[in-house]
């Protein structure tokens, strides 16, 4: 039962266009929610989070937005860079000290 | 310079062997966790802590033991019982949260069977 999913396992893009990575989600419980960034034989990096009482959250090229009544968030990136190829995971977390669940990863390939 | 270091980077098991990944922190982080990622299949929760001498289950226990007798440790061992232990193990840390709870990652520990 998979409570954070991102449906696309892989996505091309061509540099300096947009790139958008989706995730949902099914646990009405969750109130934060992440982006990490992982290349290969790497340890995954933290990219921009975003609460529950917010619904876009910008740092430089990136901007997270939350649809809660849908229950989905996506990760815009503008402008691509060949750099931000790398597998990025959607993570999830609830009230309290409870783990990140993480969604499976968007493998993204930004073509130069 | 904080961070999480993981040790070592490449393992390799022999059957019925016990194997320990290691993972130490000097974020001063109470809380760590244990991952394993295997192709298309994302992160899944082995094992955390969130105090000295308390940790707790996560998705796929079995065939996992941890232990956590310092704040700074949280070693992994890989026990015999777990029949299919190739993957890469991934340990985070964070804080104990109110609102947040950011998670930071070692560089990750390659396991195979010999």
């Amino acid at each position: 039962d998979q409570q954070v999913k991102q449906n696309s396992p892989s996505l091309s893009v061509q540099e300096g266009r947009i790139s958008i990575l989706n995730c949902d989600y099914t646990n009405s419980m969750f109130d934060y929610f992440l982006w990490y960034k992982k290349y290969p034989a790497e340890g995954p990096t933290f990219l921009i989070s975003i609460s529950s009482i917010k619904d876009k959250n910008e740092d430089g090229r990136f901007t997270v937005f939350l649809n809660k009544s849908a229950k989905h968030l996506s990760l815009h990136i503008v402008p691509s860079q060949p750099g931000d190829s790398a597998v990025y995971f959607c993570a999830a977390s609830s009230i309290g000290n409870t783990p990140l669940v993480f969604g499976k990863g968007t493998r993204l390939s930004v073509i130069a | 310079d904080g961070g999480i270091t993981q040790s070592p980077k490449y393992l390799f098991r022999k059957e019925g062997q016990n194997v320990t990944l290691s993972c130490e922190q000097n974020l001063n982080h109470d809380a760590m966790y244990w991952y394993r990622q295997d192709p298309g299949q994302g992160l899944r929760l082995i094992y955390y802590s969130q105090i000295v001498n308390d940790f707790q289950k996560g998705d796929i226990a079995e065939g996992y033991s941890v232990s956590r007798e310092k704040k700074e440790s949280f070693p992994l061992t890989v026990t015999s019982a777990q029949k299919n232990p190739t993957a890469f193990y991934l340990c985070a840390s964070s804080r104990i949260p109110r609102a947040k709870n950011i998670q930071y990652f070692g560089a990750g520990t390659r396991l195979s069977v010999l």
